[in-house]
């Protein structure tokens, strides 16, 4: 149970494209997606965290309308870099959240990632 | 806010031995401590989670161990087998008006036949 299918897995494509990735949760609903970025060797960045029907928040240094996140179903959210640049080349990685219940968090469950060239 | 510190950041240990990696965090209010494995070029996957009212939790060959006093907990692998070998990153989570996870740095781990 509990898998993240995280579309596409690799995207190469040239400056100036807008880039969509998708993100769905399989076999459970998903009250709060995130969305990370990961450099080589390094821990996951937080980007944004949305819940199902509301706006992203967004972390700090993070541009919004350079990285728009939808978040329309309690199965399905979105990233789309916009006019993607080389330095948006990256490894993206979405996670999904069921609803937390009282005193306990629930935990995070990863998608594959997606590695985003930048030509 | 919360912090989350990994260590070693590399642990390099002989087919069959245990590793250990240990995190310390800053919060006392955290209360949930997953652990995730990332193999490379793929996402992390949870591997085992302990909360704060639970001292210790086992899963076959690994172990989570929690010291909510010295704000420490663990991950233990006994019997390590190659495809051990992975990314390790433990997390805290803590209530903000919603939960928000910290992540370590990350333990790269080599297990070698």
């Amino acid at each position: 149970g509990a898998v993240v299918s995280q579309h596409p897995s690799w995207v190469i494509c040239k400056s100036g494209t807008s880039v969509k990735i998708e993100c769905r949760s399989l076999d459970f609903q998903a009250t709060t997606m995130f969305w990370y970025r990961q450099f080589p060797k390094q821990s996951l960045m937080l980007m944004a965290t949305s819940n199902e029907g509301s706006k992203a928040t967004y972390e700090q240094g993070v541009e919004k309308d350079k990285f728009l996140i939808n978040h329309a179903s309690l199965t399905l959210s979105t990233l789309t870099v916009t006019s993607a640049h080389p330095e948006d080349s990256s490894f993206y990685i979405c996670s999904a959240r069921e609803e937390d219940r009282g005193e306990w968090s629930q935990p995070q469950h990863f998608g594959d990632g997606t590695r985003l060239s930048i030509l | 806010g919360e912090n989350v510190e990994q260590h070693p950041s590399t642990l390099s240990v002989q087919e069959g031995d245990s590793a250990v990696i240990k995190c310390t965090y800053s919060d006392s209010a955290s209360n949930y401590f997953p652990w995730y494995k990332q193999e490379l070029g793929k996402g992390p996957q949870l591997i085992i989670d302990i909360r704060s009212n639970v001292g210790e939790k086992k899963d076959q060959r690994i172990a989570v161990t929690l010291n909510k006093t010295a704000k420490h907990f663990s991950l233990h692998i006994t019997e390590t087998q190659p495809e051990d070998s992975a990314v390790y990153f433990c997390a805290a989570s803590i209530y903000t008006g919603g939960f928000k996870t910290i992540f370590g740095a990350g333990t790269r781990l080599f297990v070698k036949a």
